[in-house]
């Protein structure tokens, strides 16, 4: 199995630019997680899905965040307008079952914004 | 104030050393996690557990449900252990959101 996969690996991009990131798990797991990692704030989830369907999006800073799940092998995050501190490291994972199941994540997209 | 405190925040030790991270939280917890992320950035998940001791290779994790602490035992430790190690744990509130650490940080010295 490739793992969980992610791209681009590296973003910079100038304030107020769109910013999109992709994800695509482990075949055959049904809960995907978005985090966010920065020095200050460590890892943070931002929304998890299960079955495709967005089940926790609390951790979404603003609306200038959205995150989808078009089917059971991509998922997308979003960030419009995006703004220097967005930057941080955003990564990815999936697993079968939830929380009480070990985490597969992505490599993680390390994001600057100008 | 977070909720999970990982000890030490930052530790040198010498090739071949045993070594001992801990970790405390507060409240009921699921699971317990402990995650690797390596100075690349990449993160993997050691162990999950919920009750007792788990062992892989040169790694041991034990948790003690009633005092609210894990440990991560790390033995002949090598240079290629160095990396950021993570608690993290599920409540049990029903979220699904895992609490992180912020990590503690290991050089292992050759």
């Amino acid at each position: 199995d490739a793992g969980v996969i992610q791209s681009p690996r590296h973003e910079v991009t100038e304030m107020g630019q769109e910013v999109t990131l992709r994800c695509k798990p482990i075949s055959g797991h049904d809960y995907l997680f978005w985090y966010r990692q920065t020095m200050m704030r460590g890892l943070e989830l931002l929304i998890y899905f299960n079955n495709n369907v967005p089940i926790d999006d609390s951790g979404m800073p603003e609306d200038r965040f959205s995150a989808k799940m078009p089917n059971a092998s991509f998922s997308t995050l979003k960030i419009q307008p995006s703004e220097p501190r967005d930057s941080a490291v955003y990564f990815c994972a999936s697993n079968r079952q939830g929380p009480n199941e070990k985490l597969f994540f992505g490599s993680g997209t390390q994001l600057s914004v100008l | 104030k977070n909720e999970v405190e990982q000890s030490p925040q930052n530790l040198t030790a010498q090739e071949g050393e045993f070594i001992t991270i801990n970790c405390s939280y507060s409240v009921g917890i699921s699971a317990l996690h402990w995650l690797q992320q390596h100075p690349g950035g990449g993160i993997v998940s050691l162990f999950m557990l919920s009750s007792g001791k788990k062992k892989h290779g040169r790694l041991i994790a034990t948790i003690n449900i009633q005092e609210k602490h894990s440990s991560l035992h790390i033995t002949a430790s090598h240079p290629r252990d160095s990396a950021v190690y993570i608690c993290a744990y599920t409540p049990t509130s029903g979220t699904y959101k895992y609490i992180f650490g912020t990590g503690t940080r290991l050089k292992v010295l050759a």
